[in-house]
């Protein structure tokens, strides 16, 4: 019931893009993104309540294809602040599923 | 408007002691979650509750732990007669109210659970 994330890891320069995909074999109806950072606490980055629905915070944008039952997160030109490991997530009932998660290293 | 508070930060504990974690929920949010997270894994859900209430405590292991969110008061995981496996970050979560999909959680600094 744990989505799965792609790539595991990925490391990139300051300036560069990133695709992090997330996809489950159980219907998504809400996919949550967070972001955690080394020794601290999840932070909340959007949620995507419906299949197609696409957001965006500043450089970072999502899209969700519920057919599909997949999600992507979008970073574009990459800041040396955006290094952290990237979780999916999606309720089941009650219960909340993160995903297997994705390490992000921005390099100068 | 403070966030979400746990304490303590960091506990040390023997094998076979108890140790408390609490949890003070955002103002206003009357749901919290429970989480653990293993060194170098992600967050595995370990229980859903209310005030007063435990909603889904599935993800939580049936010995030895107990969670409860009293009317007045934190929120309480409670691990008896711990092991060293039972070593990792406890984080817990809350929101304002749970509908099925679209709750938002603001997630706690985390209790890291060392035992000896």
């Amino acid at each position: 019931q744990q989505p799965v994330q792609s790539p595991q890891a990925v490391i990139l320069r300051e300036g560069e893009d990133a695709v992090i995909n997330c996809s489950s074999s159980k219907a998504l109806y809400s996919v949550h993104w967070y972001r955690q950072k080394h020794g601290e606490a999840p932070v909340f980055l959007m949620i995507l309540l419906k299949g197609g629905e696409q957001k965006g915070h500043e450089k970072i944008s999502a899209s969700f294809n519920e057919k599909k039952q997949q999600s992507s997160l979008y970073l574009t030109a990459s800041q040396l602040s955006y290094s952290g490991t990237y979780f999916c997530g999606t309720f089941t009932g009650n219960q909340f599923y993160f995903g297997t998660g994705t390490s992000l290293t921005v390099i100068p | 408007n403070a966030g979400v508070m746990q304490n303590p930060r960091h506990l040390v504990r023997r094998r076979g002691q108890e140790a408390r974690l609490r949890c003070s929920p955002m103002k206003g949010h009357s749901h919290v979650y429970w989480y653990r997270q293993l060194p170098e894994e992600g967050l595995k859900f370990m229980v859903y509750l209310q005030k007063e209430n435990i909603i889904d405590e599935s993800g939580m292991p049936k010995e030895r732990f107990s969670a409860e969110f009293p009317k007045e008061g934190p929120s309480i995981l409670r691990i008896q007669q711990v092991v060293r496996g039972d070593s990792a970050a406890y984080f817990c979560a809350s929101s304002t109210k749970h509908q099925a999909s679209t709750d938002t959680q603001y997630f706690g600094p985390g209790t890291r659970l060392t035992v000896l």
